[in-house]
């Protein structure tokens, strides 16, 4: 079975444009996260979502960040007014069950550069 | 105090040796532990996941765990340069809905 898939794997935008970022998680997965991955960094947790409800956004930086996960399956973390310091990439992860207690499954992330 | 601290490296070992990672943590709650391998430029896969206090064993790797003493530890065995990478620690604390990674161990396995 397909993994998880991000979309696009690199998007270059200029300061202040908006982007949106893709996944689409690994079927019948509950649970999904968005993670923030600077360069020598590890992932840093910025949203959670159990199916359609967004249970934990306590990780993202600023209001400028907005993810969704209408039907509880892909996902899209939006990021406006985009600043350099956005640059980063950027991972999905899924997993079977509820909450974070469970092995996840990530995507090839999202490579985001802000000119 | 970071919640999850590791030693950044990078870690030396010449092949064939047992590797040695280490992870400690400071939500005395924390319930579940993992070990994650990071290739340059590639997302993490997990390696290991451990739950309880003690060993757990799968092939040439060994995860470690001591609640008492806050910490987690990931042994290879006859490590071969496929096996460097970068090891991220990742703790399920009190947050029921999020992992904490490190900052990962980078280690590099000499032919």
């Amino acid at each position: 079975g397909a993994g998880v898939s991000q979309s696009p794997r690199y998007k270059v935008a200029k300061r202040g444009q908006d982007v949106a970022l893709r996944c689409d998680p690994i079927s019948g997965h509950v649970s999904l996260f968005w993670y923030q991955q600077a360069l020598g960094q590890g992932p840093e947790f910025l949203t959670y979502f159990q199916n359609e409800a967004q249970l934990d956004k306590s990780g993202l930086p600023s209001d400028r960040f907005f993810a969704e996960r209408p039907e509880g399956s892909v996902s899209t973390l939006k990021i406006q007014r985009t600043q350099q310091e956005d640059s980063a990439v950027y991972l999905c992860a899924s997993s079977l069950g509820q909450g974070a207690g469970q092995p996840q499954h990530f995507g090839d992330g999202t490579r985001l550069s802000i000119l | 105090q970071k919640e999850v601290e590791q030693n950044s490296g990078p870690l030396s070992v010449p092949e064939g040796a047992i590797a040695s990672l280490n992870c400690t943590y400071s939500d005395r709650g924390s319930q579940s532990f993992f070990w994650y391998r990071q290739y340059s430029g590639k997302s993490p896969e997990l390696i290991m996941s451990i739950y309880s206090n003690g060993d757990k064993e799968d092939g040439r790797f060994t995860a470690q765990l001591n609640k008492a003493s806050q910490y987690v530890s990931l042994l290879i065995r006859d490590s071969q340069p496929s096996d460097s990478a970068t090891y991220l620690c990742a703790v399920n604390g009190l947050s029921y809905q999020k992992v904490t990674f490190g900052t990962g161990t980078k280690l590099q396995v000499i032919p």
